[in-house]
């Protein structure tokens, strides 16, 4: 089946620094990708939707200057966070999809836990 | 707008019971629907799918009906494993092409 590779898994790193989560599709090109947050015990909320060589669309509340997306290529997209703070701490999910109404790819998630 | 409501959990089983999971949505048109199973500190899996009103969607023992007379999709499992223990999406595509989820249900199977 469709592959979708997220890394890091985890990262762990002080206040203040920025974050940089990748979003690979290994078999399939991916015209569209999403970004996910997930609190404990809580369903997934999207954040943003990016299509390959155009702007994000973020979500209603989601600061665009805190989480950069570019989705450079059709095999890549890349979430930043920036400036991160404790209140970011928390289990960041991408996943893809190709053209048409095809079903969504997820990759595994990166915990991300600043201290 | 569109939404999706699952059974609250935790559900707890023993090894082999039966397993049912009501998920009913509410969209505007006719939307694909979902189940993604999550594993422990994992992203979520394609569970399966069905695209039309009547639609069979199954993988792995499970299986979930396109019932649009009643806007449902129960998941179910006729015997349940241990490894069964995971949580449960149920999902739409509204008409913006966004995944719209439900709350989750965590099953828990014992031996």
């Amino acid at each position: 089946g469709a592959v979708v590779s997220q890394h890091p898994s985890r990262v762990i790193c002080k206040s203040g620094t920025s974050v940089k989560i990748e979003c690979r599709s290994l078999d399939f090109q991916a015209t569209t990708m999403f970004w996910y947050r997930q609190f404990p015990k809580q369903s997934l909320m999207l954040m943003a939707t990016s299509n390959e060589g155009s702007k994000a669309t973020y979500e209603q509340g989601v600061e665009k200057d805190k989480f950069l997306i570019n989705h450079a290529s059709l095999t890549l997209s890349t979430l930043t966070v920036t400036s991160a703070h404790p209140e970011d701490s928390s289990f960041y999910i991408c996943s893809a999809s190709s053209l048409g109404n095809q079903p969504q790819h997820f990759g595994d998630g990166t915990r991300l836990s600043i201290l | 707008g569109d939404s999706v409501t699952q059974m609250e959990g935790p559900v707890t089983l023993s090894e082999e019971a039966f397993l049912t999971i009501n998920c009913t949505y509410t969209a505007t048109g006719y939307p694909s629907l979902f189940w993604y199973v999550q594993y422990p500190g994992e992203g979520l899996q394609l569970l399966l799918k069905a695209t039309k009103a009547d639609d069979k969607g199954s993988n792995k023992g499970f299986e979930a009906t396109y019932r649009k007379e009643t806007t449902s999709f129960h998941l179910e499992k006729g015997s349940v494993q241990v490894s069964d223990s995971a949580v449960y999406f149920c999902a739409l595509n509204d008409s913006w092409g966004k995944l719209q989820f439900g709350a989750g249900t965590q099953v828990v199977v014992t031996p």
